[in-house]
This record gives C-alpha cells, structure tokens and sequence, in this order.
C-alpha cells in the first residue's frame, strides 16, 4: 500500500512572501507520479503542478516549483511571491504505475492562508 | 477541449432516501473514471474507479454504488442514505496514460438530515 502524509494542518503566509509546504510519501513501486492540488473555498480541485519520478529535474510552474528527493520520498511545494488568491488548501497526492490505473492516493492536506 | 460536468452541486437529503448523482466528461473516449468523498476539512478518499463501461471496482465498503451505463458517465448511488454519507463528492476521470493528471468535477455537497 501506497501512503502520502503531510504534517502541517495548516500554514500562514504574508503577500509576497515565500512559503513551502512539506510532503513525504511511501511506495514500492519504481515507476510513480506526484503532484499537488489546490482546493480554494470554492472547493474545486486545482493541479498545480507535477513530478514524474524518473526525472531528476525539479518541476516548475510559474511560480509554483517542487524540491522533489526521491531517495528521502520527500516532495515539498514553494510558492514564491505569495498572493491572497494561492489561500486554499493544498494537496500533495501520488500514483504509480503498474495496475494502479491511475488511482490517486492524497495527503491529508495543508490549509494555507496568505494574510495581506 | 476535454471537459466534466457534475450534478447536483448541493444535495440535503432525509436518512433513508435514495440518492443518485452523475458525471459526464466531454472530449475524451474511454477515459478512467473516479468517485471520491471528501469529509469536512479531511484529504480525499478513493470510492469507486471504473475503466471501462460495466467496470467497476470499489475500494471501501460502504452503503454506496457506483455504475458505469455509458464510456463518458459515471452514477454514484444508494438506496437509502445514512447520516455517515454527508460529505462532499467529487468526480474524476483520467486520459490513459499516466503521466495525464486526474481533472476533477466541480463537486456536490451531499448533506443528509
């Protein structure tokens, strides 16, 4: 079995600030994706961004990017310059290859609110 | 454009009634499709996932079903509610392919009296 656990239940930043949230993850499989969604107060589910773990190079989005250690299983998001809009609750989630079709497993999830 | 429709958005229904909620995806064939359920303030749990039409596995047990009629929709239903099914519902589908993300539908608040 596959587990995703985020420690931090919640997580506050100031407006143009950075900030980072940690994930760790465990599996036995070689061949796994990570990513993390944002879930504003609408409650939407967002992507923001991915990592396949066969590449070593960090995934960046705008200002999104992960610190990806695959030997630690540690998959930590920063968002750089803060904005009131990134408040939401973020999810760090992982699927793996093999006969998982696609199923993802989440984290318990980090409320962060950005304070103006 | 590749798209998921969800309905209803907000649902209160009585303890024992029966419940049926639906999902299409547009611009996609054959895509895998998922059912999660979110408690209040809580990560998501996997219910259903089908990757085919009549296809489908449930990953908990629970007063819940979940039925795959057509490629592009997916119905989560019960035949009578318990007050433990609150919570919200979100539906999923996937492009084959890993390294596609799961696109989620907007959700619907699920809130039984």
């Amino acid at each position: 079995a596959q587990t995703v656990t985020q420690s931090q239940p919640e997580m506050s930043v100031q407006e143009a600030e950075t900030v980072t949230l940690s994930c760790t993850y465990d599996t036995s499989e070689n061949n796994y994706y990570l990513f993390w969604y944002k879930q504003p107060p609408s409650r939407q589910m967002i992507l923001v961004i991915r990592q396949e773990a066969y590449k070593q190079q960090n995934a960046t989005e705008n200002r999104f990017s992960v610190n990806f250690q695959k030997a630690a299983k540690s998959f930590s998001l920063k968002i750089s310059d803060s904005q009131l809009g990134d408040t939401a609750m973020y999810f760090c989630a992982l699927t793996s290859g093999g006969t998982s079709y696609g199923k993802l497993t989440f984290g318990q999830g980090t409320i962060l609110t950005v304070h103006p | 454009s590749q798209t998921i429709h969800q309905w209803p958005a907000t649902l209160v229904q009585p303890v024992g009634s029966p419940l049926s909620l639906e999902c299409t995806v547009e611009g996609t064939s054959n895509p895998n499709l998922y059912w999660y359920r979110q408690a209040a303030g809580r990560g998501l749990q996997l219910l259903f996932y089908s990757v085919g039409i009549g296809q489908i596995s449930s990953e908990v047990p629970q007063n819940l079903s979940a039925s795959r009629p057509q490629d592009r929709q997916f119905i989560l239903s019960s035949k009578k509610l318990l007050l433990s099914d609150s919570g919200f519902y979100l539906c999923a589908y996937l492009d084959r392919g890993l390294n596609q993300p799961q696109h989620f539908g907007d959700g619907t608040r699920l809130s039984i009296l």
